[in-house]
């Protein structure tokens, strides 16, 4: 597509809910971020791909979210046992590799709200 | 990654030209310096992006000194809709793709 793509763009879940969030990056693009911003912050990272591999997972909040990429594409997302912390929207990025600097384009976000 | 400190916040009135300064004291020879604009429920956009000395395009202009240790971000006749928060980014290209924002800058237009 002409941008990076994030679904859904509004989900609503009970606390201890799995919710899963889903990236479709630009074409051809090798990097994808996540990133997470709670109302008010600032960008807070959470883990990026190299292709299909995560090198730094360190940026996850917890052991409840991972995240996975298939076919140097798609990622997904995943937050388990949803606690009302895990609130704020998710980000999704994808850029090219460049010797000239990366520059990253932005989904819209999905936005997460735990009750 | 070079850390970046720039201010929380910066008032301005339209038509008025407008400059955010990024420190970044630690920057690597590698790296490059991005400004990106983020709106109220929307994702950053890029604005701009330099290596050294000034860059320029429809949007703004990027002055980087020679010792690259500071960068400004300069919006010419700034609108309401201008309004938004603005990163500063400095990471260097190829295989870095651990990209750590700041907090920002929020701008506020005022009539």
């Amino acid at each position: 597509g002409a941008g990076v793509s994030q679904s859904p763009s509004n989900k609503v879940t009970e606390k201890g809910k799995d919710v899963e969030l889903r990236c479709d990056p630009i074409s051809g693009h090798t990097a994808l971020y996540w990133y997470r911003q709670r109302l008010g912050q600032g960008l807070e990272f959470l883990i990026y791909f190299q292709g299909n591999s995560a090198p730094d997972k360190s940026g996850l909040p917890s052991d409840r979210f991972s995240a996975e990429r298939t076919g140097e594409s798609v990622s997904t997302l995943t937050i388990q046992r949803t606690q009302q912390e895990d609130s704020a929207v998710y980000l999704c990025a994808s850029s090219t590799y460049g010797e000239s600097g990366n520059t990253i384009y932005f989904g819209e976000g999905s936005w997460l709200t735990v009750v | 990654l070079a850390k970046t400190t720039q201010p929380i916040s910066m008032d301005s009135y339209e038509g008025q030209e407008v400059n955010i300064t990024c420190s970044h004291n630690n920057i690597a020879t590698n790296d490059y310096i991005t400004w990106y604009q983020q709106f109220p429920s929307q994702g950053p956009r890029f604005i701009i992006q330099g290596y050294k000395t000034k860059v320029t395009n429809e949007v703004a202009s990027l002055f980087i000194p020679a010792d690259r240790k500071s960068s400004t971000l300069s919006l010419p006749r700034v609108s309401l809709s201008d309004t938004a928060v603005y990163y500063c980014l400095v990471e260097s290209g190829g295989s870095n793709y651990k990209l750590t924002f700041g907090k920002g800058t929020l701008l506020t237009v005022n009539p």
